[in-house]
């Protein structure tokens, strides 16, 4: 149980596109979700928090406007890098966290932008 | 605000050798604690976690971790690794009580390589 899919696992794209990263929780219904960043070699960033039905809430020094999070089901949540530049090129990580304390994180997605 | 230091960032250490990542960690409030595994461009997978009771805790893979709130730690241990072992370490905090946005506040990371 407590599984948590991303998809797409890898993706390229050009600079001045925009990429819709999903998170699905698959057995079990998150009210919460997370998203992170990851650098290589780093530990991971939390970006925002991710709660159904209602805004995401950043963390200090992310732009909301360039990564829209959209949580409109209790199994999804969605990430959209909007204009990606090169430096967005990162390991993006999801979780999701059943009632209780616990978070269950997806298998990333990589995200390359040329 | 809370905060977790890992104090090794490299652990080299061959197979069937025991070995122990230290973490310790700083806070004002009561915390639960966590340690994750990441393998190579992979997400995380939750190895234990500590929120009440004993504070031994035993996890999968073989792994356990011991709270010791006097000395603020959340070491993990394994008596005898296996190659399969080498991942990236996490060990990560979050407060108790909170609100419902309850972050976890994590550690920069232990790479443990073992070697045949």
């Amino acid at each position: 149980g407590a599984v948590v899919s991303q998809h797409p696992s890898w993706v390229i794209c050009k600079s001045g596109t925009s990429v819709k990263i999903e998170c699905r929780s698959l057995d079990f219904q998150a009210t919460t979700m997370f998203w992170y960043r990851q650098f290589p070699k780093q530990s991971l960033m939390l970006m925002a928090t991710s709660n159904e039905g209602s805004k995401a809430t950043y963390e200090q020094g992310v732009e909301k406007d360039k990564f829209l999070i959209n949580h409109a089901s209790l199994t999804l949540s969605t990430l959209t890098v909007t204009s990606a530049h090169p430096e967005d090129s990162s390991f993006y990580i999801c979780s999701a966290r059943l009632p209780g304390e616990t978070q269950y994180f997806g298998p990333g997605t990589r995200l390359l932008v040329l | 605000a809370q905060s977790v230091t890992q104090l090794d960032s490299q652990v080299p250490v061959f197979e069937e050798a025991p070995v122990e990542l230290r973490c310790n960690y700083s806070s004002s409030v009561s915390v639960y604690l966590f340690w994750y595994v990441q393998y190579p461009n992979q997400g995380l997978q939750l190895l234990l976690k500590y929120l009440s009771g004993s504070t031994l805790v035993k996890g999968i893979n073989g792994f356990e971790a011991e709270f010791n709130k006097s000395q603020t730690s959340f070491h993990l241990r394994k008596p005898s690794v296996h190659i399969s072992d080498t991942a990236e370490y996490f060990c990560a905090v979050s407060r108790v009580p909170a609100g419902n946005n309850r972050k976890l506040i994590w550690g920069l990371g232990t790479s443990l390589a073992v070697n045949p």
